[in-house]
């Protein structure tokens, strides 16, 4: 067990610049997570994916942002023409759909600095 | 969602126990009670759940309330590793998301 990686740790990045974040979840987990977290904040939902399928979406994910799982494996979250208030910690996670409680395991997230 | 209440912060002593709260009055009958905790500069990690019955592992010990309105996870002897934000959550099923409060920042103090 590997865990969740997340690429980059880091990314600083001017306004209006377009991100993209990967997040590899654990092999055999069929669920994706997507989060942010501002600081002081628990972790705001996002998105999820079972395999391939987006299943929901939150109201935060405005139209700037896209996220995909085109082969149900690694993820990627698109940010276009980010803003100053996109600055936070993106975090990933994943899970196994019917195993006993089916925790959420993260990984150690993205951090975005938009200057 | 049916929503949590947890203090905002508590400090406890190295090597004691640590017991933390969560109210949930609105919880239904078929809401899960988890616990998940945030390292600093780490993403959460589960420690526990549970539906009724008091739960032990090797993380911590869930204490359910009889009416299930509060819950208390408790840290049998606390230790500087275990300083983090502590999140109560309900969750309707197993496969649901999970949706995170504020939590509880816990201070270990040497």
């Amino acid at each position: 067990d590997t865990g969740v990686s997340q690429d980059p740790r880091h990314k600083i990045t001017k306004r209006g610049q377009n991100v993209t974040f990967r997040c590899d979840p654990i092999s055999e987990h069929n669920r994706l997570y997507w989060y942010r977290q501002t600081l002081g904040q628990g972790p705001e939902f996002l998105t999820y994916f079972q395999n391939e399928a987006q299943l929901e979406k939150s109201r935060l994910l405005s139209d700037r942002f896209s996220a995909e799982r085109p082969k149900g494996s690694f993820s990627t979250l698109e940010i276009q023409r980010t803003e100053q208030g996109d600055s936070a910690m993106y975090l990933c996670a994943s899970s196994l759909t019917g195993a006993e409680n089916s925790p959420l395991h993260f990984g150690n997230g993205t951090r975005l600095t938009v200057t | 969602d049916a929503k949590t209440t947890q203090p905002n912060s508590m400090e406890s002593n190295e090597e004691e126990p640590v017991h933390l709260p969560c109210n949930h009055s609105t919880i239904s009958g078929t809401d899960y009670i988890h616990w998940y905790r945030q390292l600093p500069s780490q993403g959460p990690e589960y420690v526990i759940h549970g539906l009724t019955s008091n739960v032990n592992n090797r993380m911590a010990s869930l204490a359910i309330a009889e009416d299930r309105k509060s819950s208390t996870l408790i840290l049998h002897r606390a230790t500087l590793r275990d300083a983090a934000v502590y999140y109560c959550i309900l969750r309707m099923n197993r496969d649901d998301k999970i949706i995170f409060g504020k939590g509880t920042r816990l201070h270990i103090l040497p």
